[in-house]
């Protein structure tokens, strides 16, 4: 089973340090979408691409984050100077392009 | 500004019971309203989906109910199973658009055996 793969599973970090989580979409979906998760909530856009191209950033990505997708293929969502207020849960989606939007199990953020 | 608002924040049924979990939006360009299904630990997974030419779609133990006019929608958990707690968002989006889905806050649903 190729679903969207997420790493690492679990990152855990003090604060002001940088941190990356990689996503592997399914392949053949041209779209990619990062979301994050805070306990008890639902999960919030971030951002998403269409091949290699960043089509829409939310405002709750503020200039520590960066997210690229070189060639289509695999993204990155990279976070600098993590604060304490970035631990959360942090989810890729892609897409076929049929509503349906395919998940990861997530990579966990906790800023100590 | 909540666009999708979810209710009850938690729900708790005995075993063979029915669920109900209502959403209601607010963003008329919505086309597509699915409801996801998440375990602990894992990512949220679709587990029936509606759009807004049907009033009600059923797929085994789930059905949708939809309501255009009054914006709300709703899952119907028949027959509830031990193996239905999890926590249940529903979703929306317009498909013309960025496809990006608008999540509610989730209900944590108890099935008690």
């Amino acid at each position: 089973d190729t679903g969207v793969s997420q790493n690492p599973r679990h990152k855990i970090t003090k604060r002001g340090q940088n941190v990356t989580f990689r996503c592997d979409p399914i392949s053949e979906h041209n779209r990619l979408y990062w979301y994050r998760q805070t306990l008890g909530q639902g999960p919030e856009f971030l951002t998403y691409f269409q091949n290699e191209a960043q089509l829409e950033k939310s405002r709750l990505l503020s200039d520590r984050f960066s997210a690229e997708r070189p060639k289509g293929s695999f993204s990155t969502l990279e976070i600098q100077r993590t604060e304490q207020g970035d631990s959360a849960m942090y989810l890729c989606a892609s897409t076929p392009r049929t509503g349906e939007l395919f998940f990861g199990e997530g990579s966990r953020l906790t800023v100590l | 500004q909540q666009q999708v608002k979810q209710s009850p924040q938690s729900l708790i049924v005995q075993k063979g019971g029915i669920s109900i979990i209502n959403c209601a939006y607010e963003n008329t360009a919505f086309d597509y309203f699915p409801w996801y299904q998440q375990f602990p630990g894992k990512g949220p997974a679709l587990l029936i989906a509606i759009r807004p030419d049907v009033s009600e779609k059923k797929e085994g133990r789930f059905t949708i109910s939809f309501n255009k006019s009054a914006k709300q929608f709703s899952l119907h958990i028949m027959d509830s199973q031990p193996g239905d707690s999890a926590t249940y968002f529903c979703a929306a989006s317009n498909q013309g658009g960025s496809e990006k889905l608008v999540f509610g806050k989730g209900t944590k649903l108890t099935v008690n055996p």
